[in-house]
């Protein structure tokens, strides 16, 4: 089966870096997902990661070690408007359809 | 093209009684997924369609669960005799192929049952 592990809330304060890890075990990886989702919204996409390292996107960056089941997203230059819950989600070629599951995601909180 | 659209985005019903959502997917996305969101969790995947065949059921659809995708467009998701427990979003994706930029999702339907 899979297991997918967030830390459940996390503050930070305007202009501030978080960083929010993710593990997972998997049988059949083939990527890692970050998704957005603010309060009563839509999840929307951010990154993927399929190969070790880091990708960046402007203020967000997400890294993976498939050997250490791990990723990590990290945010930069923190704004109010970030304030959202922030999903981790592997794809599984065992799962038909190649079917995302997610963790339950990390609830950011960002003040000023 | 303006997104994956679902309908309602709420619904409030009594117990036991049935209920429908619809998703509209972009247009030429042929892959629909069903995933079902509680406050406080991720998404958890309900079902999947490829065209208009559905693929795969996850164990959390209850019999009392039916999904249909007609002609490979738009998606029905009905629930039966609904209970409290069935209280949730219910929210519809949509991708071209695996999609290694994800899926698109919908804006979800919020679902109270009382």
């Amino acid at each position: 089966g899979q297991n997918i592990d967030q830390p459940t809330e996390m503050t930070a304060t305007e202009g501030a870096i978080v960083q929010i890890n993710c593990t997972y075990q998997t049988s059949g990886f083939n990527g890692l997902f970050w998704y957005q989702q603010h309060a009563g919204e839509a999840p929307t996409f951010l990154s993927y990661n399929v190969l070790d390292g880091l990708e960046e996107k402007g203020r967000f960056s997400s890294f993976l070690s498939r050997s250490k089941g791990y990723s990590y997203l990290l945010l930069k230059e923190l704004q109010m408007k970030d304030s959202a819950s922030y999903l981790c989600a592997v794809r599984d070629r065992n799962q038909a359809g190649t079917a995302l599951i997610f963790g339950k995601g990390t609830t950011l909180s960002v003040s000023s | 093209d303006t997104g994956v659209s679902q309908d309602p985005r709420h619904k409030i019903t009594k117990r036991g009684q049935n209920v429908t959502f619809r998703c509209d997917p972009i247009s030429e996305h042929n892959r629909l997924y069903w995933y079902r969101q509680t406050l406080g969790q991720g998404p958890e995947f309900l079902t999947y369609f490829q065209n208009e065949a559905q693929l795969e059921k996850s164990r959390l659809l209850s019999d009392r669960f039916s999904a249909e995708r007609p002609k490979g467009s738009f998606s029905t998701l009905e629930i039966q005799r609904t209970e409290q427990g069935d209280s949730a979003m219910y929210l519809c994706a949509s991708s071209l192929g695996p999609a290694d930029y994800g899926y698109t999702f919908g804006s979800g339907t919020r679902l109270t049952v009382v």
